[in-house]
């Protein structure tokens, strides 16, 4: 079966340092691997996504995201985070038909 | 990127009453939808997948017959709650898929709508 997990609720991080949101997976075949991010009732908004090609992502809003095959993990990182990047992000995987969400990480970044 | 429209994002209706909850794709084109629901603090829980034309996929645990999907168009897919009680109170939110042409990039990528929050009294 596919999955993803996430194994941070919650990640702070200060204003202007890098963060980084943690993504391991576990699918068979090809994994195709996205993130989302969602801020306070509202829906998901798409981040990235890797299907094949370069182990490294780059995405909306300054995101980027590193595959790795060996470490099943699909990290999400920012080099310098910012107040407005505070939100709940979610990891997902497809399956046959549609997306495996994680559980979730909250990111606040203090200013 | 595509736009997802998801009409209304907050109803309150009286306990037995239905409510409807529409969810357009606007600039694409979307063969399949899905329907999810949010608890609090919690992550999406797939209810069901619409395909244009045909009926609707219902994830183990939901009932079809008060979760009611028509996805009449490439554009258009509504959840009309029936009968809504308080435990029906919760983040709905749909997705549509784009279906990409022959552009791999746009493949394989779930729009989602800005949600609808429904509480019943």
């Amino acid at each position: 079966a596919q999955s993803v997990a996430q194994p941070e609720d919650q990640v702070n991080v200060a204003e202007g340092n890098p963060l980084t949101v943690k993504c391991t997976y576990s699918v068979s075949g090809n994994p195709y691997l996205f993130w989302y991010v969602q801020y306070p009732n509202r829906g998901l908004q798409f981040l990235l996504k890797y299907i094949t090609g370069d182990n490294l992502v780059k995405g909306s809003y300054g995101f980027e995201a590193e595959f790795n095959k060996s470490q099943t993990s699909f990290h999400l990182k920012k080099p310098s985070a910012l107040v407005s990047d505070s939100a709940l992000y979610f990891c997902a995987c497809t399956g046959a038909n549609n997306l495996f969400f994680g559980t979730g990480t909250r990111l606040t970044v203090i200013p | 990127g595509a736009v997802v429209s998801q009409h209304p994002s907050w109803v309150i209706c009286k306990s037995g009453t239905s409510v409807k909850i529409e969810c357009r794709s606007l600039d694409f084109q979307a063969t399949t939808m899905f329907w999810y629901r949010q608890f609090p603090k919690q992550s999406l829980m797939l209810m069901a997948t619409s395909n244009e034309g045909s009926k609707a996929t219902y994830e183990q645990g939901v009932e079809k017959d008060k979760f009611l999907i028509n996805h009449a168009s490439l554009t258009l897919s509504t959840l009309t709650v029936t009968s809504a009680h308080p435990e029906d109170s919760s983040f709905y939110i749909c997705s549509a898929r784009d279906w990409g042409g022959t552009d791999f990039r746009a493949k394989n990528i779930q729009y989602f709508g800005a949600g609808t929050r429904l509480s019943v009294l």
